[in-house]
């Protein structure tokens, strides 16, 4: 079982849409981390949220950590093309050494 | 600065053969991470150092892969020997420290066995 369970699977939008990707667990996290990984390269670190209810906004970006730290989401606006590729979250629990941990990830294409 | 490099980009092997992979993290970055990443999945923790030292290789399958990082450095991962189900990119990244700190990726290594 997958600690870090990220819904939908798969998402296909065109150009302009709205869109909200989901990572939730029944584990509390320290913090969460939210990449972005495109084809052939490495994930990038888009975000790291660490206090319960926290919002950060990255251009059209918006994140949120859920209240008891459980979950986390991904909203994205007037989608664009360029927004394509594979979101990752991935958290860190409470204690100890930091031992990394991936949700399997929703792959995002946006259509022209 | 320079990014985390990894070497080589592309690997083909057959099964029961040897391979190894090389990392080299940003300068400066006490921590070192590999992963596996199957097709479709999200990243797989295999090993993860501190300078030298190992915190947690709990995902390492230990009869065939093995790590080493001996100067707190570079880092190889080997495998030894490869199964069909190995086939996937194995990713490098390196951060600052042990916690809350981002983690840098490197661009992987694609490997496929025949």
């Amino acid at each position: 079982t997958q600690l870090l369970e990220q819904s939908p699977q798969f998402l296909s939008i065109q150009e302009g849409e709205n869109l909200t990707v989901y990572c939730n667990s029944s584990s509390v996290f320290s913090s969460l981390q939210w990449y972005r990984q495109e084809p052939g390269e490495g994930p990038v670190l888009l975000v790291t949220v660490v206090t319960g209810g926290e919002v950060k906004k990255l251009k059209r970006l918006t994140f949120q950590f859920g209240d008891a730290r459980k979950d986390s989401s991904l909203h994205i606006t007037a989608a664009q093309p360029g927004d394509t590729g594979l979101y990752l979250c991935a958290g860190e629990t409470p204690g100890g050494s930091y031992i990394p941990t991936f949700g399997r990830g929703t792959s995002l294409i946006v259509h022209p | 600065e320079a990014g985390v490099a990894q070497s080589p980009r592309y690997k083909i092997i057959e099964k029961r053969q040897s391979v190894a992979f090389w990392c080299n993290p940003i300068s400066g970055h006490a921590t070192l991470y590999w992963y596996q990443q199957i097709l479709g999945q999200g990243p797989k923790l295999l090993i993860q150092f501190q300078n030298n030292g190992v915190v947690d290789d709990s995902q390492l399958p230990k009869d065939r892969f093995s790590a080493e990082r001996l100067k707190g450095v570079d880092s190889t991962l080997k495998i030894q020997p490869a199964k069909l189900e190995d086939s996937a990119v194995y990713l490098c990244a390196s951060s600052p420290g042990d916690s809350n700190q981002p983690q840098h990726f490197g661009d992987g290594t694609r490997l496929s066995i025949l």
